[in-house]
């Protein structure tokens, strides 16, 4: 059974970098799954931020894509996402994600990590 | 702004039957792709209850029924339990000529009354 856990700082400066990690444990990243970012603003919906292939292959949300940048580190088997020029509307708990395909049916979020809360403030 | 419209509150008393509706479009779920069904219990992530439009994953209750039809689709609830309080979310691919994404719906509480 993958798990995934979200890492990395809860407070950040308006107009910094937003950066979180995911590792995952309990397989390999370098499967023929996708590993995506999710946030969900306080007391609100969910919003899709991107997503990696272990090859590196990316694609991202276009309403966020010139902001943000997803990595993935195999040796390390995890994946990072980097925000950048934050703005309070960017305060959300962060959700990371494996994306697979069961029983050929795709687009499927089939494991999250328990999610962190990143706070936008000075 | 979410492309998958949902109500926002649906309640019911236990053991009777609630179903949560989610609308799209031609780009997303008129377009054929699937749509899945998460349920977020508070404080917690969210759960994939349903995938491929009606496919429950091993271990989700068959109370638990979905339907797509058109560029709609629906989650049922049968025999509501108080454990089902939660906020659900249904979720498709959306694809058109301002890119393409993976979108969610708006969310519905579920309240047992």
């Amino acid at each position: 059974q993958v798990q995934l856990q979200e890492s990395g700082p809860r407070l950040v400066k308006p107009s910094g970098t937003l950066s979180l990690t995911c590792g995952v444990s309990g397989g390999s990243i370098s499967t023929s799954d996708w590993w995506t970012w999710v946030r969900q603003p306080p007391g609100k919906g969910l919003e899709w931020i991107g997503e990696i292939y272990h090859t590196g292959t990316t694609n991202y949300n276009p309403s966020l894509r010139s902001r943000v940048t997803i990595s993935v580190d195999k040796s390390k088997n995890r994946f990072s996402v980097n925000l950048r020029s934050v703005t309070a509307a960017d305060t959300a708990v962060y959700y990371c994600a494996r994306l697979s395909c069961i029983g050929g049916l795709c687009y499927v979020f089939e494991s999250w990590g328990q999610g962190t809360l990143v706070t936008v403030s000075s | 702004q979410s492309v998958l419209t949902q109500p926002p509150s649906v309640s019911g008393a236990p053991g009777q039957r609630v179903t949560i509706s989610c609308t799209g479009s031609s780009s997303n779920i008129g377009a054929g792709y699937d749509v899945q069904w998460y349920q977020q219990l508070p404080g917690t992530a969210p759960k994939l209850l349903i995938y491929g439009n009606r496919n429950r994953p091993s271990g989700v209750p068959d109370r638990f029924s979905a339907s797509q039809a058109g560029t709609s689709a629906s989650l049922a609830i049968t025999g509501l339990q108080a454990e089902d309080e939660a906020d659900y979310y249904c979720q498709s691919y959306d694809s058109s000529l301002s890119g393409s994404s993976y979108v969610f719906g708006t969310g519905t509480k579920v309240t047992v009354l």
